[in-house]
């Protein structure tokens, strides 16, 4: 079975600073992606950044990007030049990588929320 | 393109009582999620359908719980009867057909179980 562990429940940046959320996972599936989620006060989830563990270049989303390790296991993201609207629960989650056309399921981890401070 | 749509957005009731959640997803979208969300934790799958037929309910309390998404499109979530352990938010995604599909979330439904 996949888990994935967050161990910051909580974080605070500065406006226009960086931050760095952590995560990571266990598996023995060697085709899977990852994926960080932003789900702000109103609830609605958002994908922020997908990485495909087969690829070895971390993904960028303009100020988002990631730190894969896979044989680490680890898979932070970095948010540069924090903004005020940046403050959001983060989720860590893993998927299976699918053997026909239908996706798998996400297993998310428990979240971080981040709040940034003006 | 209009978005996940879920509703009602709130909702109360007592233990014991039933209660129903909808969800329209995305216009074209093969694949159906249903995810609790309990304070605290993150989302959990409860039942995945590809149209009209279940992929995986591995995690869907069988007994009091159940889905239906009926001519591949809308979906229902039913408990009957409620325990205050099913306070949550319960979250709709859907995503289209393909291997790198991204799973698009509504805004969810949060049950107060009293």
């Amino acid at each position: 079975a996949q888990t994935v562990t967050q161990s910051q429940p909580e974080m605070s940046v500065q406006e226009a600073e960086t931050v760095t959320l952590s995560c990571t996972y266990d598996t023995s599936e060697s085709n899977y992606y990852l994926f960080w989620y932003k789900q702000p006060p109103s609830r609605q989830m958002i994908l922020v950044i997908r990485q495909e563990a087969y690829k070895q270049q971390n993904a960028t989303e303009n100020r988002f990007s990631v730190n894969f390790q896979k044989a680490a296991k680890s898979f932070s993201l970095k948010i540069s030049d924090s903004q005020l609207g940046d403050t959001a629960m983060y989720f860590c989650a893993f998927m299976k990588r699918p053997d026909g056309g239908a996706t798998n399921k996400l297993i998310f981890g428990t979240g971080t929320l981040l709040a940034v401070q003006p | 393109e209009a978005g996940v749509a879920q509703s009602p957005r709130y909702k109360i009731i007592e233990k014991r009582q039933s209660v129903a959640f909808w969800c329209n997803p995305i216009s074209g979208h093969a694949t159906l999620y249903w995810y609790q969300q309990i304070l605290g934790q993150g989302p959990k799958l409860l039942i995945q359908f590809q149209n009209n037929g279940v992929v995986d309910d591995s995690q869907l309390p069988k007994d009091r719980f159940s889905a239906e998404r009926l001519k591949g499109v809308d979906s229902t979530l039913k408990i009957q009867p409620a325990k205050l352990e099913d306070s949550a938010v319960y979250l709709c995604a859907s995503s289209p057909w393909g291997l790198d599909a991204e799973q698009f979330f509504g805004p969810g439904t949060r049950l107060t179980v009293l």
